[in-house]
């Protein structure tokens, strides 16, 4: 059964540093990968998708890399500012026919203070 | 272009009532996708719909959920008799096909007195 598990649980840095957020997965089995950001009260918007045979994306200040030997997949934020203050998931998308749900982690929930 | 809508964005009822949320696909998409999200928890696969069709219901209740897509109109997730542990946002998804990106709306969150 696929778990997804992310750390650290919340995380708060000064505006300015580079970090990086953490999503695990315990079944190597993975059609795709998904970072999603969620502000309070709104829905989730997706910032980057990795597909099973690629290794990293990149989308402006962020890179999300794929290690699905080791079944882990990081997000890394350069440069943060304290619009990027918001909580972060990551979504797996399991390679079975038969299974059409994304199965998701708790998320990050990331301040920057400014 | 507009996204998934969904509509109420806020949801009170008291226990015993009914509760229905509605879901507008983008654009082009056919296929539905309902999520649970329980206060600082990640979300939970309710079920996927496409037009006419639910195709799977593995993580709905199975008693007093039911969700329907038909071929005219918005997607409907109805929750009968409501309790306080339904208390959540409700998350809807669209995508044009299975395993393509999933777009979501900004959810309903529901609120049981």
């Amino acid at each position: 059964k696929q778990e997804v598990t992310q750390i650290p649980a919340a995380l708060s840095v000064p505006e300015g540093e580079n970090l990086v957020l953490n999503c695990s997965f315990t079944d190597s089995a993975i059609y795709n990968l998904q970072w999603f950001r969620q502000d309070p009260g709104k829905g989730l918007t997706s910032l980057l998708l990795i597909q099973s045979s690629q290794r990293e994306q990149t989308s402006g200040r962020l890179n999300a890399s794929l290690d699905k030997s080791s079944g882990r997949s990081t997000l890394y934020i350069a440069a943060s500012q304290p619009g990027d203050s918001a909580t972060y998931l990551c979504a797996v998308d399991p390679l079975m026919d038969s299974n059409y749900q994304l199965i998701w982690g708790a998320g990050t929930k990331l301040i920057i203070k400014p | 272009n507009a996204g998934v809508m969904q509509n109420p964005r806020h949801l009170v009822r008291r226990r015993g009532q009914e509760a229905r949320l509605r879901c507008s696909p983008m654009k082009g998409h056919s296929h539905v996708y309902w999520y649970r999200q329980l206060p600082e928890e990640g979300l939970k696969f309710m079920v996927y719909l496409q037009k006419e069709n639910i195709i799977d219901e593995s993580g709905m209740p199975k008693e007093r959920f039911s969700a329907e897509f038909p071929k005219e109109g918005p997607s409907i997730l109805r929750i009968q008799q409501v309790v306080r542990g339904d208390s959540a946002a409700y998350f809807c998804a669209s995508s044009r096909q299975h395993n393509q990106p999933q777009h979501f709306g900004d959810g309903t969150r529901l609120s049981i007195l």
